[in-house]
């Protein structure tokens, strides 16, 4: 089992551009979620899908972010306008779905906006 | 919402113990979860309580007592690489989302 996959590892932008960040739960698993981990604010979380169906994304800025998950074999979220304080290691975690099953976290994007 | 609180740092020496606090006011609640993080890695999975009391798991023991809102992660016998930050995380009773606290660097000294 490979765990949570993530990719880009690291991704730098440009103010203003785009960013999409992929995940890939762990095969089985029917709940992903989406946290941002930054010094100031700790673990964050953003958005949450279960058998693909957003969930709750009470976490998610309103403006500029937006999250899909078209099939059980991936998650993304996208960044519209990147913004210097949107830097931050996006962090996708993934568990069976039940309401007291682990979530397994990914490694992690860290992303940077210039 | 979930308020969850962490000291921020814990020194400990090799061969000894430490206990990492973690205190929380919530308005709902579902357990309670420790996660380690090591510099540039994903948090890992240590342990889940939702039961008052102590829950021995070797190295790693965790308490909770849900009338005062607190919880502790034990680790027992230290070693240099338990160095790392722990993580506690309150689950939503709603949905399965975690609150995390911001995290307790723990260093463990020779």
């Amino acid at each position: 089992n490979a765990g949570v996959i993530q990719t880009p590892r690291h991704k730098v932008t440009g103010k203003g551009q785009e960013a999409t960040l992929w995940c890939e739960p762990i095969s089985g698993h029917s709940a992903v979620f989406w946290y941002r981990q930054t010094i100031v604010q700790g673990l964050e979380f953003l958005t949450y899908f279960r058998n693909q169906a957003p969930i709750d994304d009470s976490g998610m800025p309103k403006e500029r972010f937006s999250a899909q998950m078209p099939n059980q074999s991936h998650s993304t979220l996208k960044i519209q306008s990147t913004q210097p304080q949107d830097s931050a290691v996006y962090l996708c975690a993934s568990s069976l779905g039940g309401p007291q099953d682990t979530q397994y976290f990914g490694p992690g994007t860290r992303l940077l906006v210039l | 919402g979930q308020g969850v609180e962490q000291p921020d740092n814990l020194m400990s020496v090799e061969g000894t113990f430490a206990r990492v606090n973690c205190t929380y006011s919530t308005s709902g609640f579902n357990g309670l979860s420790w996660y380690q993080q090591r510099e540039g890695h994903a948090p890992v999975f240590l342990s889940y309580v939702v039961l008052d009391g102590l829950k021995d798991s070797g190295h790693f023991s965790t308490f909770l007592s849900r009338s005062n809102g607190y919880s502790y992660l034990l680790l027992t016998e230290l070693q240099i690489k338990d160095s790392a930050s722990y993580l506690c995380a309150v689950r939503d009773p709603n949905y399965n989302v975690l609150y995390f606290g911001s995290g307790t660097k723990l260093t463990v000294e020779p």
